[in-house]
């Protein structure tokens, strides 16, 4: 069994500051962690993931998340967050080799930057 | 057109039409499937496709029936529908229903329903 939990539904930050979305991750397996991110009106685009190589991952936009097994973690950070970075978050888990079919997603975390 | 297209984008009906929303990827996928959105809950996976052929459904009401004619295009049928199936209804893509590309999903942008 795989569960993903997204602490805090909203968040607020600054433009400027530190964007941190956290993510915990329960799975019998050794997972696949993925961050997508929905901006209004529009659909899921894939932020960043990690599949088992560097556990500090890189993505677009700025973004970047680390695996941390020890606190099964997965958090999402910005070191300076735009105007253009408000949206949805969502994290998700696949612990099946990668299966799309297998992936569980989180409730989701509404970013607002202030202006 | 390039990505995962859905047709139409907003979408009105009393519960007793019948209506279809329609899915079309362009990336060359074998795996197609429809998820449910709705407000303050988790995305819920309701179909998958691979190759065609279905491979989950997650005990999604009879009133929605999907249908995948090919690799391409998506289709789900509804019908008698409730006022709870109000939501946003997104179609995804990806290579192949397990395995390949670290399971990532393209969206397509939605289909906002609307059941009065």
């Amino acid at each position: 069994a795989q569960s993903v939990t997204q602490l805090g539904s909203h968040v607020s930050v600054s433009e400027g500051a530190l964007v941190l979305l956290r993510c915990n991750y329960s799975s019998s397996v050794p997972p696949y962690l993925f961050w997508y991110v929905q901006y209004p009106n529009q659909g899921l685009q894939l932020l960043l993931k990690y599949t088992s190589a560097a556990t500090l991952v890189k993505g677009i936009n700025g973004f970047e998340a680390e695996f941390k097994k020890s606190e099964t973690s997965f958090h999402l950070t910005k070191p300076s967050a735009h105007m253009s970075d408000a949206a949805e978050y969502f994290c998700a888990v696949s612990a099946t080799s990668g299966s799309a079919r297998q992936l569980t997603f989180g409730s989701g975390t509404q970013l607002t930057v202030l202006p | 057109e390039t990505g995962v297209t859905q047709t139409p984008r907003h979408l009105v009906m009393g519960m007793t039409n019948k209506k279809s929303l329609k899915c079309e990827q362009h990336l060359g996928h074998n795996a197609m499937y429809w998820y449910k959105q709705s407000a303050k809950k988790p995305l819920e996976l309701m179909f998958v496709y691979n190759f065609k052929e279905q491979t989950e459904n997650n005990s999604v009401p009879s009133r929605f029936s999907p249908e995948c004619p090919n690799s391409s295009h998506l289709f789900l049928h509804l019908h008698t529908l409730q006022p709870e199936d109000s939501a946003l209804y997104l179609c995804a893509s990806s290579q192949a229903a397990s395995g390949g590309a670290g399971g990532e999903l393209f969206f397509g942008e939605g289909s906002r329903l609307t059941v009065l």
